[in-house]
């Protein structure tokens, strides 16, 4: 069975820092690899998504995300976070060949001035 | 934004009373899932469809029901509500299973006294 581990609930940081946000997930087979962001009181909506290519992921404002097979990894990140970037963040996994997402239990980040 | 309505959006209800919930989507995706999710948790499937009179059950269906008569509509149905059943659910909808993005309805606050 897939699972997804986000070890951290809460990260603080201060705006214009750099910050990681770490995913780990276990799999026997290939998998498809997602982080999605929840605005409060919003749904998710998808940030970024590794399907297969390039291993290095990049989202539209600014933030990135590697797939590494070897560690079994996918961690998000951003060079300078903005304060409109507080949110919960979460990762999911999806095994090649079935249809359902898991999901992580989600990190809050909290961009303070 | 995918056209993905719920409804209610927030509901307070009683122990024992069924409850339910509509998602409603305007894109024609052929599938169409139902998430609980809770603090600590992060989201967890609760069924999901492949099609019309087509579903399946996820990681936490003990107590739930569901249909999907049209490609539309998927109904989510809490036969006799618990205290255990308040959270905040979750419609998404994807074209395809491997590999598409799901995208999230704005959820539903069900509060079960």
């Amino acid at each position: 069975a897939q699972s997804v581990t986000q070890l951290d609930s809460q990260v603080p940081v201060f705006e214009e820092a750099p910050v990681e946000l770490r995913c780990n997930y276990s799999s026997s087979v290939s998998v498809y690899l997602f982080w999605y962001v929840q605005y409060p009181n919003q749904g998710l909506q998808l940030l970024l998504k590794y399907l297969s290519g390039s291993t290095l992921v990049e989202s539209i404002n600014g933030f990135e995300a590697e797939f590494n097979k070897s560690q079994t990894s996918f961690h998000l990140r951003k060079p300078s976070v903005h304060i409109s970037d507080t949110a919960e963040y979460f990762c999911a996994v999806l095994n090649t060949g079935f249809q359902k997402l898991v999901f992580g239990t989600g990190t809050r980040l909290l961009v303070s001035p | 934004d995918a056209g993905i309505t719920q409804s209610p959006r927030h509901k307070v209800t009683e122990t024992g009373t069924p409850v339910t919930l509509r998602c409603h989507q305007t894109e024609n995706h052929r599938y169409m899932y139902w998430y609980r999710q809770d603090p600590g948790h992060g989201l967890r499937l609760i069924h999901y469809s492949y099609g019309v009179k087509d579903t399946d059950k996820g990681e936490v269906s003990d107590g739930y029901s569901v249909s999907r008569s049209k490609t539309e509509d998927f109904l989510l149905t809490l036969e006799s509500a618990t205290s255990s059943q308040t959270s905040v659910y979750f419609c998404a909808i994807s074209d395809s299973g491997a590999g598409e993005t799901q995208y999230f309805g704005p959820g539903t606050r069900l509060l079960v006294l």
